[in-house]
Order: structure tokens, then sequence, then C-alpha cells
């Protein structure tokens, strides 16, 4: 089992739609998570930190199940600007803060 | 503010050759990493250094070396460039690496192709 497995996608969705990915993490000790937007092979930006059962930020929520280990975010009302790779991201546990990405989801938001 | 600084953001090598990709960070993060991503996979860890005058491998340290100059500054070098190396490089920098809840914060990348 990969340390942190996504799903594949892409994901088509029309402008408006709500779309939810999910992502799986094998180490149970890690404590908190992240999830990142990339745009074409520029660098990996970050979107949102989860460090308990879930942050919101906007259009944006993303929920932590620790019990069945899976991370997901949920963007509302998509816009053409949310097309990017979201990459989920869980830290290595006492490793010097090393981090393990996720091999990405892409979403394509269509007119 | 710049954040996480890489230079170059193009090269173009000839195989044998060698280079180094220079990373600054201005944010007096101790922990500094690199990265390569090549179509199709996930970022791959290179080299990290958690803490000033530290340095480790990561996944894939073949074919590289690494410096933690001082705090702000993380060079990677290519001493005899390979095809194989034709990648995006990234650099990124985190505040504190015995924190588990801190992100990285990435420069924009190098683009690197080895003929």
């Amino acid at each position: 089992r990969k340390e942190v497995e996504q799903d594949p996608g892409p994901f088509n969705v029309p402008e408006g739609a709500t779309v939810a990915f999910n992502c799986t993490y094998s180490n149970s000790a890690s404590q908190s998570f992240f999830w990142y937007r990339q745009d074409c092979r520029k660098e990996p930006k970050l979107l949102m930190s989860v460090y308990s059962s879930g942050n919101e930020d906007g259009r944006f929520t993303a929920q932590l199940n620790r019990a069945s280990q899976y991370i997901s975010l949920l963007i509302r009302d998509s816009k053409l600007s949310d097309s990017a790779t979201y990459l989920c991201v869980a830290p290595r546990y006492n490793q010097g803060g090393k981090l393990i990405f996720g091999q990405g989801t892409e979403l394509s938001v269509k007119p | 503010n710049a954040g996480v600084t890489q230079t170059p953001k193009f090269q173009v090598l000839k195989t044998g050759q060698s280079m180094t990709l220079q990373c600054a960070q201005d944010m007096n993060h101790n922990s500094m990493y690199w990265y390569r991503q090549d179509p199709g996979m996930g970022l791959r860890l290179i080299y990290y250094s958690a803490s000033e005058g530290t340095t480790d491998k990561g996944e894939v340290p073949n074919g590289y070396n690494v410096s933690r100059l001082n705090k702000r500054e993380f060079s990677l070098r290519l001493e005899s460039a390979a095809p194989s190396q034709t990648s995006v490089y990234f650099c990124a920098s985190s505040l504190n690496p015995g924190d588990s809840n801190q992100p990285q914060h990435f420069g924009d990348g190098t683009r690197l192709s080895i003929l």
C-alpha cells in the first residue's frame, strides 16, 4: 500500500459543480496533513492545512477521518480557475519535516 | 517578501556537463529540501537539510550533491549530468523540522534539460 494514495482522476466537472477528492494514508501516527494545488508543472502551493477533524476556507473544505485514515477535499461552486492538480500531503513521522506527496488528482472545470 | 527563490529558471546542458542549482529563502526557515518532478510522477525528494550544517539523502540522491551554505541558501549540484536527470527541480523550505504541523513552501522551479 502506498503511504499516500489519491483518486487517480482526472475529474471533469462543469462550472458551479461540487467535487470531492479522497486521499488515504498508511501511517496512523500522522497528525497533520496538507492539500497543495499545482498548476501545469508550476510549483505546488499550499491550499489548506488539516490539523484536526477538518478545516474550511471559503469554497474549500478539508476533512480528516483518523479511524479510516483518509482525508477529503470538497470544492463547492467550482470555478474555471480551480482547474489544477491537487496534491494530498502527509508528514513522515519523526523524519525531520519530510513530507510524503500523493501523485495528485487532476481537476478540469469546464464552462 | 520573495519567499523561496530558485536560479536559474531554465537550463539546457550537454551530457557530462556540471552545474549548480541555487536556492535561497528569506523566511528564516530552518529546513530546506530539493525535489524533482517528472511527467506522470509525484515529487521525489533528492536531498534535504533539517537545519543549517546538516544534509541528508532523500529518495533519489544518486548523481547529486548538496551544500547548505548558510541558513538561507541550499544548493544542488549535478557533477556529470545525464539525460535521466532531465526534470523540473523544486526547492522548498519549512520552519521547524521537529514540528510535523509545518507545511513546506516551494520555489517556482528550475526546468533542466540534458541532451
